[in-house]
C-alpha cells in the first residue's frame, strides 16, 4: 500500500505566479489535511477536507489560498499570486475516516515551495 | 487555544545513553497524541500514537507516556544510536487537526 504521495517535491515560483500542490492520499483514505511549515517554525494546520467537502479551513489564509478534494483525483492546494512569505514546506496527511476523531494521520513527504 | 511546547529545543548525547524528550500542552481535551520524527528536508515519520484513554505506548527502543490531566507526554529513547539523530515532534489532536510543537533536535554522537 503506497503511502501519501505529494508532488511536486520541490516547486520554484516567481512572485505573482500561481502554485499548485497535489496530494494523493493513501488507498482507502477519504480524509485529507494540509499543513504548512514555515522556516524555523512548527507545522501549522491549514485545512481539512473530505471528498468534495471542506470540513475545517480555520487555518487557511483568507486570501490567495484555496483547497479542494474532488470526487476523482488528488487533493489540490492552490496559492495564487505567490509572495516570498509563502516559501515553506507544505505537508499533506490522510486518514481513513473510519475511527473518526481518533484516527491517526499519515503524512506525505511534503512539497517545498520557494518563491523568488 | 491549544499550545504545545517541547523541551529541550536541542539535545546532544553520546551514543548508548538513554534520554527523555518532553512535551506539554495547554488544553487536556484531546483525542490522541502522536510523536513524529523528521529528518532534515524530509517528511514526518510517525513513531507512536497514544489515544487519550491510554497511558503509554511502546515500540522497540521507544516508549511514550501520556498524562492527559497534567498536559504532559514524554518520549523515552533507550540505548540511543547515531541513526536516532533527527528532530522529534509532538502533536496533539483535539479533533480535526494536529497541533504541533516546534520539536526537539536530537544529535547522538558516535
Amino acid at each position: 500500500n503506497a503511502g501519501v504521495m505529494q508532488n511536486p517535491r520541490h516547486l520554484v515560483r516567481r512572485r505573482g505566479q500561481e502554485a499548485r500542490l497535489r496530494c494523493s492520499p493513501m488507498k482507502g483514505h477519504s480524509h485529507v489535511y494540509w499543513y504548512r511549515q514555515l522556516p524555523e517554525e512548527g507545522l501549522k494546520f491549514m485545512v481539512y477536507l473530505q471528498k468534495e467537502n471542506i470540513i475545517d479551513e480555520s487555518g487557511m489564509p483568507k486570501e490567495r489560498f484555496s483547497a479542494e478534494f474532488p470526487k476523482e483525483g488528488p487533493s489540490i492546494l492552490r496559492i495564487q499570486q505567490v509572495v516570498r512569505g509563502d516559501s515553506a514546506a507544505y505537508f499533506c496527511a490522510s486518514s481513513p475516516g473510519r475511527g473518526g476523531l481518533t484516527d491517526t494521520q499519515y503524512f506525505g513527504p511534503g512539497t517545498r515551495l520557494t518563491v523568488l | 487555544k491549544q499550545e504545545v511546547t517541547q523541551i529541550p529545543a536541542a539535545l546532544s548525547v553520546p551514543e548508548g545513553e538513554n534520554l527523555v524528550l518532553n512535551c506539554s500542552f495547554t488544553d487536556s481535551a484531546i483525542y490522541n497524541l502522536q510523536w513524529f520524527r523528521q529528518d532534515p528536508g524530509k517528511g514526518l515519520t510517525s513513531l507512536l500514537l497514544i489515544q487519550s484513554s491510554q497511558r503509554e505506548q511502546t515500540s522497540g527502543r521507544l516508549n511514550a507516556s501520556l498524562d492527559k490531566s497534567s498536559g504532559r507526554s514524554t518520549l523515552y529513547i533507550a540505548a540511543s544510536q547515531p541513526g536516532d539523530s533527527a528532530t522529534y515532534l509532538c502533536a496533539v489532536n483535539p479533533g480535526n487537526q494536529f497541533y504541533f510543537g516546534t520539536g526537539t533536535s536530537l544529535t547522538v554522537i558516535p
